[in-house]
């Protein structure tokens, strides 16, 4: 069963603005994560966020967590061409397995 | 470098011949699984590790096996594949749970 749900399903936006990819849930978790993948290449971990955590940063990457509303969020800042790639959250709740949404994709154009 | 290796990378088979994806980590980590990615059903877990000897079901087991007799390998075997089960297949490993996964390059299956 599907447990992250992205919105959008796709964003294209120019080189320099930000992104920003949205993914809510539906059970309690112990951890969100998200992940890129390039057209059919495997997945890439980006940054894992804890359910006591509401913030994190890695590079030009921000996750927020709002497990009131169950809810996360990825911003993607200065996005480059390079960045053009699909965009997946993931849900830890069991401790047993990631749930993954079914991804954001992000087009940046030149 | 620290990676998960999968075999083949393309497959092309027939309905009913065995055939084995290879998955091997070179990171010591306790946690493998298998995933399969399809248009519009997005990634669903076929199998998971927990540890050596240690295996169970994910969401879509029916049709396939697992092994887990030592720490890096952890292959997916199909014993008589059919053509539902066409799809790009990836194994993951992981520290342990509660962590990131690492993602192997893929399999792309394809069962006439």
């Amino acid at each position: 069963s599907q447990q992250g749900e992205e919105d959008p399903q796709a964003l294209s936006i120019q080189e320099g603005e930000n992104a920003t990819m949205n993914c809510s849930y539906k059970t309690s978790i112990n951890n969100l994560q998200w992940y890129r993948q390039n057209s059919g290449r495997g997945l890439v971990h980006l940054i894992l966020i804890r359910s006591n955590e509401r913030e994190k940063h890695s590079g030009r990457l921000r996750v927020t967590l709002d497990t009131s509303k169950k809810s996360s969020s990825l911003l993607i800042t200065a996005s480059r061409a390079a960045d053009t790639a699909s965009y997946f959250c993931a849900t830890d709740a069991s401790g047993s397995r990631l749930t993954f949404g079914e991804g954001t994709q992000l087009t940046v154009n030149p | 470098e620290a990676q998960v290796t999968q075999n083949p990378r393309y497959l092309i088979t027939v309905t009913g011949k065995k055939l084995t994806v290879t998955c091997s980590q070179n990171m010591n980590h306790e946690y493998m699984s298998w995933y399969r990615q399809d248009p519009g059903l997005g990634l669903r877990q076929i199998y998971y590790s927990m540890n050596v000897e240690v295996t169970d079901k994910g969401d879509v087991p029916e049709g396939y096996k697992v092994s887990r007799k030592e720490k890096r390998n952890f292959p997916l075997i199909l014993e008589s594949p059919s053509p539902n089960q066409t799809s790009l297949y990836f194994c993951a490993s992981s520290f342990r749970t509660g962590y990131g996964y690492t993602f192997g390059s893929g399999t792309r299956l394809t069962v006439v």
